[in-house]
């Protein structure tokens, strides 16, 4: 499997900071990345899919950039709601793995 | 609206077999790949297998590949996982997830079900 990196593993920010979460494959890997958040005790919810598409029903503070090998997450003004941990994943080849970063826990 | 119940969680012994299902409703689920991802107790998420919408193909985390087999049932509109060999580091909520196009991300989860692998 093709590993994942984030950083940093995890951040304190102020509500209305804007916060940048970085992801990194160790191969290329396109646009086939995708962001999720999970709350405490919740289930992930899909964020960002092809690196930069906003799913349907996300709040417009949060983006994603990159290509390749080098991907970035980043909420414009943090809200309290924000607080969790959001993950990355790779899902440019079944074959080997659609493997998950290990997570960056946002707190307030 | 998009439904997707696991069941078949417990407690199994190591190297006991454990099957999971995954009930599908309010979406094509022939249309779909669909994933299985874990996450062990306080710990981040791990992919472990995905399925073609079909069937026809099938990839696996390394950590699983041998061990575990994942294969769906379109007449069910069911998801299974086929869990053999079973470890102590395979303890974990086990979700499945609707792929968002033949193979993706995952645009719907379950709510998980728990395996804990103990004697």
């Amino acid at each position: 499997d093709i590993q994942m990196t984030q950083s940093p593993s995890s951040l304190s920010a102020s509500v209305g900071d804007r916060v940048t979460i970085t992801c990194r494959a160790r191969q290329g890997i396109g646009k086939y990345l995708a962001w999720y958040q999970q709350k405490p005790g919740k289930v992930p919810k899909l964020l960002i899919f092809a690196a930069s598409t906003l799913q349907s029903g996300v709040p417009s503070r949060f983006s994603g950039s990159g290509s390749e090998t080098d991907f970035t997450l980043t909420i414009s003004s943090l809200q309290p709601e924000d607080v969790a941990t959001y993950y990355c994943q790779k899902y440019d080849s079944a074959p080997q793995g659609f493997t998950f970063g290990p997570g960056t826990k946002v707190d307030i | 609206q998009v439904q997707l119940v696991e069941s078949g969680g417990g407690v199994v012994q190591p190297g006991r077999s454990l099957r999971l299902s995954c009930a599908a409703s309010g979406f094509t689920f022939t249309t779909y790949g669909m994933d299985w991802v874990r996450q062990a107790p306080g710990k981040g998420l791990e992919w472990v297998a995905v399925i073609s919408y079909d069937g026809n193909n099938k990839y696996y985390a390394d950590s699983v590949k041998g061990r575990f087999t994942i294969s769906r049932d379109n007449s069910k509109n069911t998801l299974y996982l086929h869990m053999n060999s079973l470890r102590a580091e395979d303890t974990a909520v086990y979700f499945c997830a609707k792929g968002l196009d033949t193979y993706g991300p995952g645009d719907y989860w379950g709510q998980g079900t728990l395996v804990t692998v103990s004697s």
